[in-house]
C-alpha cells in the first residue's frame, strides 16, 4: 500500500523558515517523479513544485510564487522528500501535500501538514 | 498561464441523478494533459481521472471523463452518496507547470 506522511507543519512567523518531510512506502520511491501541492481556502489548490527522479536528472521545478524561496529535494536512501520553505510570507499559510505524478497528474497524496505563517 | 474554470460552483442533485461537471480552459489543453481529482471534508484529494477519459486504479465506472480542446466534462452517472464532494479539474502546462480549476461542490438536493 503507497502511504505519503507529510511533518514539519507549524507556526512560523513571517520572513521565517520551515521544513516540510515527506516519507514514502509503499512504492520504489527513487524511480518516483515527487510533487508538492498546496491549498487554501481563498485560493484553492496551488501546485508548488516538483522534482524528478535521479535516473531523469533529479531536476527541479518550482512555481513562480515560491522561485527563489522553497527548495524541493530528495534522499531516496530514506523515501524522503523535503521542501525548505524559507522567507516565508503570510500568503504561504496552506495545507501543503506531497503526492506522486504519474504522467500528468498526482496519482498518490498524504495526509496534509498545515502551514501557519503568522506574526 | 491556462486557467481552468469549472462550472457550475455548486450543483444540487438527488441521489441516482446523473451529475456533468465542467471544466472550460483559457486556452486549448491536450488530452493527455488533463485530471479529474475528488476531495471530501478533511482528506486529501484523490484522482479520479487522468487523461481526459481514463479512470484512475479503482475507480468505479459511474465516473467517466470526456472532452478535448478547451471543453471537458466530468460525468458520474448514477449519483452515491459517497459522491457528493468537491471535484477539482487540473491541467499540466508550462508555467505553471500544473493548475487547478476552483472546484465544483456537489451536494445533496
Amino acid at each position: 500500500e503507497v502511504q505519503l506522511v507529510e511533518s514539519g507543519g507549524g507556526l512560523v512567523k513571517p520572513g521565517g523558515s520551515l521544513r516540510l518531510s515527506c516519507a514514502a512506502s509503499g512504492f520504489t520511491f527513487s524511480n518516483a517523479w515527487m510533487n508538492w501541492v498546496r491549498q487554501t481556502p481563498g485560493k484553492g489548490l496551488e501546485w508548488v513544485g516538483r522534482i524528478k527522479s535521479k535516473t531523469d536528472g533529479g531536476t527541479t521545478d518550482y512555481a513562480a510564487p515560491v522561485k527563489g524561496r522553497f527548495t524541493i529535494s530528495r534522499d531516496d536512501s530514506k523515501n524522503m522528500q523535503y521542501l525548505q520553505m524559507n522567507s516565508l510570507r503570510t500568503e504561504d499559510t496552506a495545507v501543503y501535500y506531497c503526492t506522486t505524478l504519474q504522467g500528468y497528474s498526482s496519482k498518490y497524496w498524504g495526509q496534509g501538514t498545515l502551514v501557519t505563517v503568522s506574526s | 498561464e491556462i486557467v481552468l474554470t469549472q462550472s457550475p460552483g455548486t450543483l444540487s442533485l438527488s441521489l441516482g441523478e446523473r451529475a456533468t461537471l465542467s471544466c472550460r480552459a483559457s486556452q486549448s489543453v491536450s488530452s493527455s494533459y488533463l485530471a479529474w481529482y475528488q476531495q471530501k471534508p478533511g482528506q486529501a484529494p484523490r484522482l479520479l481521472i487522468y487523461g481526459a477519459s481514463s479512470r484512475a486504479t479503482g475507480i468505479p465506472d459511474r465516473f467517466s471523463g470526456s472532452g478535448s480542446g478547451t471543453d471537458f466534462t466530468l460525468t458520474i452517472s448514477r449519483l452515491e452518496p459517497e459522491d457528493f464532494a468537491v471535484y477539482y479539474c487540473q491541467q499540466y502546462g508550462s508555467s505553471p507547470m500544473y493548475t487547478f480549476g476552483q472546484g465544483t461542490k456537489l451536494e445533496i438536493k
